[in-house]
């Protein structure tokens, strides 16, 4: 899995509590990524980083938020879950290194999923 | 808002047939398409790119075809294998802040090669 690891793999919540969901690298890519999967809508972007500090809203933004501190972390935080949040959340990454050229493949880490009670 | 399209959710051929897979497109415009396996319970392996100013792309047993003006691209698998059983994922690409890319999918094809 491209050097992406999540953490954790598997969780189960009630509704109401905060969870946080993290995302590692040993790649120093880029930017990172993180989507939800469900039945019937595929995957959908939630919140992506351009770099530390920097990051930027994706479809499914609502309910969510994220924090990039070190280009190999990035956070995924419900605030307070609800069941709609019950879902399979991957982290991404891509762009490659500063430095080299840039690439445009996405490499995905093995997902964690998420329950909300 | 943009919208993807995959012709089915399902896809069932024999062993050694080429599989075709299809990836419809509105609303958008985008400057490259990914496609991507996904295995069950893995995340998604990135198979190919391909640019809006390429028709076709080659990679081994891969083809992908890429029409703009109809809005299409066409995913070949030929000589196809039972290991190729997988969901099929097609992507739109197009730049986002700070040069990342943001990727929209479509909700995937799933393909079974029968031994």
């Amino acid at each position: 899995d491209a050097g992406i690891t999540q953490s954790p793999r598997h969780k189960v919540t009630e509704t109401g509590t905060p969870v946080t969901l993290r995302c590692h690298q040993t790649e120093n890519h880029r930017y990172m990524y993180w989507y939800r999967q469900d039945p019937g809508h595929g995957l959908r972007l939630i919140h992506y980083s351009y770099g530390v500090k920097d990051t930027d809203k994706g479809e499914v933004s609502d309910g969510y938020s994220v924090s990039r501190s070190k280009t190999e972390d990035f956070l995924l935080t419900l605030e307070s879950a609800t069941s709609s949040q019950t879902s399979v959340y991957f982290c991404a990454i891509s762009g490659g290194a500063p430095g080299q050229g840039q690439t445009y493949e996405q490499y995905f880490g093995p997902g964690t999923r998420l329950t909300v009670t | 808002s943009q919208k993807i399209e995959q012709n089915s959710e399902a896809l069932n051929i024999q062993e050694g047939k080429t599989a075709t897979l299809t990836c419809n497109y509105t609303n958008y415009s985008p400057a490259y398409l990914q496609w991507y396996r996904q295995d069950p319970g893995r995340g998604p392996v990135f198979l190919l790119l391909i640019r809006e100013n390429e028709k076709e792309k080659r990679k081994e047993r891969l083809k992908v075809t890429f029409d703009t003006t109809l809005k299409q691209s066409l995913f070949h698998i030929t000589a196809s294998q039972p290991a190729d059983s997988a969901t099929y994922l097609c992507a739109l690409d197009r730049a986002s802040g700070g040069s990342a890319r943001q990727l929209t999918f479509g909700s995937g094809t799933q393909l079974t090669v029968l031994p």
